[in-house]
């Protein structure tokens, strides 16, 4: 059963760069077959896709971000993370990471997420 | 960017209503349409992928259905854990989107 685990800190200044850390477990990011994704959700809001990184293949970030978001892979750790610039107030929100499925022909929906990490962007 | 739509953005319902839930894209998706529930304070549950499939362990009352721009989830008889919040999201093209959001009550 893969299980992912977002951690962070909770609390960013304005300005600074938010960094969060997804850890994949039951699972390897090199297996293939998924996008291992950045979602958000700002507070009483719906949710904001970041972006995704393919091992060994793709990256896409949403361009609502204004190039500020950074995905990659750290193997060695099973993990992925995100990096996010210069974040503000309207950055404040809940950071999940999921996973979505992906083959040659199809994609299978986000089926697996963390629980969610709690970011406040305040000085 | 596609833009995802829902309607109604809320509704109340007892116990053993059936209840529909709409989404539309701003332009064809064929079928790369997903579902998901997402209850206070837990992170989203995937229910459907490719607009009619059941993901493994999610009860058959959810139905997904459409294809194109229009997209139906149906839930035919609402239970008590079923009271949340409904995501559609687009898998067609990046970035992918999600639409508002229905949140279903207790009438």
């Amino acid at each position: 059963q893969v299980q992912l685990q977002e951690s962070g800190p909770g609390l960013v200044k304005p300005s600074q760069t938010l960094f969060l850390t997804c850890t994949v477990s039951g699972g390897s990011i090199p297996s293939g077959g998924y996008y291992w994704t950045w979602i958000r959700q700002l507070p009483g809001k719906g949710l904001e896709w970041i972006g995704y990184i393919y091992y060994g293949g793709s990256i896409y970030y949403n361009p609502s971000l204004q190039s500020r978001a950074t995905i990659s892979i750290d193997t060695s750790k099973n993990q992925f993370s995100l990096n996010l610039s210069s974040v503000t107030a309207a950055d404040t929100a809940v950071y999940y990471c999921a996973r979505e499925g992906r083959s040659r022909v199809s994609y299978y929906g986000m089926d697996v997420w963390g629980q969610g990490t709690t970011v406040t962007v305040s000085s | 960017d596609i833009q995802m739509t829902q309607s109604p953005s809320s509704l109340s319902a007892s116990v053993g209503d059936r209840v529909t839930i709409t989404c539309r894209a701003s332009q064809s998706i064929t079928t790369y349409l997903n579902w998901y529930q997402q209850k206070p304070g837990k992170a989203p549950k995937l229910l459907i992928y490719s607009a009619s499939t059941l993901q493994g362990g999610v009860p058959s009352r959810f139905i997904g259905s459409g294809s194109g721009t229009d997209f139906t989830l149906t839930i035919s008889s609402l239970q008590p854990e079923d009271f949340a919040t409904y995501y559609c999201q687009q898998s067609y093209g990046t970035p992918r989107t999600f639409g508002p959001g229905t949140k279903v009550d207790i009438k």
